[in-house]
């Protein structure tokens, strides 16, 4: 079984951009989250989709959304880039919301 | 809202030492999570847990819920150079959105 697929692997942006990040889960799950990985905050979850619904949101801002397509396949959004938002993001999948989640390899995004 | 305090932040061990490294919380959870990050990767799940006092194995790992339901803890015994990354906990919480929450992470360093 194929696993978590993210792309772009590597993204340069510069500031005031928006830019858009695509992840496809694991065939059957239905889940996906996303995550922000820095060095100096760690994990910091930003949603979760099930169904097409978003279930859970973390605390940032708007400019960061995101949605899932019938197939669960799903993107997030960032606008209007600031410098802080550079990061590893990263997706997972899961059969149900409150299932194991299993990640795929991250998007690097780095904005100057 | 939930936290979860990972220690140690990071260990120096020689290969063929054990470690061992936990996740403690003042909220009551009902899953625990294990994750290995590897540079530039996504995180890999190595162990879950679901039932508290549950101990489960995965070859030299070993993690058990703790009965309290607010700690976990990881062991691994005769580290080898591989072992070497990131080990994160993760939890989900009893109450509320169902979201994981994650521990900073314990960097483990191993000299041959």
């Amino acid at each position: 079984k194929a696993g978590v697929t993210q792309t772009p692997r590597y993204l340069i942006k510069t500031r005031g951009q928006q830019v858009t990040l695509s992840c496809s889960p694991i065939s059957g799950h239905r889940s996906v989250s996303w995550y922000q990985q820095t060095p100096g905050q760690g994990l910091q979850f930003l949603f979760e989709y099930f169904s097409e619904t978003q279930r859970n949101k973390g605390n940032f801002p708007g400019r960061f959304s995101g949605r899932q397509f019938s197939n669960s396949r799903s993107e997030m959004n960032v606008s209007t880039l600031e410098l802080g938002d550079s990061a590893l993001y990263l997706c997972a999948s899961s059969l149900e919301v409150t299932y194991e989640q299993f990640f795929g390899p991250g998007t690097r995004l780095t904005v100057l | 809202g939930q936290q979860l305090n990972q220690s140690p932040q990071s260990m120096f061990i020689q290969e063929g030492e054990d470690v061992s490294m936990n996740c403690t919380s003042s909220s009551i959870f009902n899953t625990w999570l294990w994750y290995k990050q590897d540079p530039g990767e996504g995180p890999v799940l190595l162990i879950a847990l679901y039932k508290a006092g549950e101990l489960t194995s995965n070859g030299r790992l070993t993690a058990q819920f703790g009965i309290t339901r607010k700690d976990s803890f990881l062991n691994i015994s005769a580290s080898i150079p591989s072992d070497v990354g990131i080990y994160f906990c993760a939890g989900r919480v009893i109450q509320g959105a169902q979201k994981l929450v994650f521990g900073q992470g314990t960097r483990l360093t191993i000299n041959p």
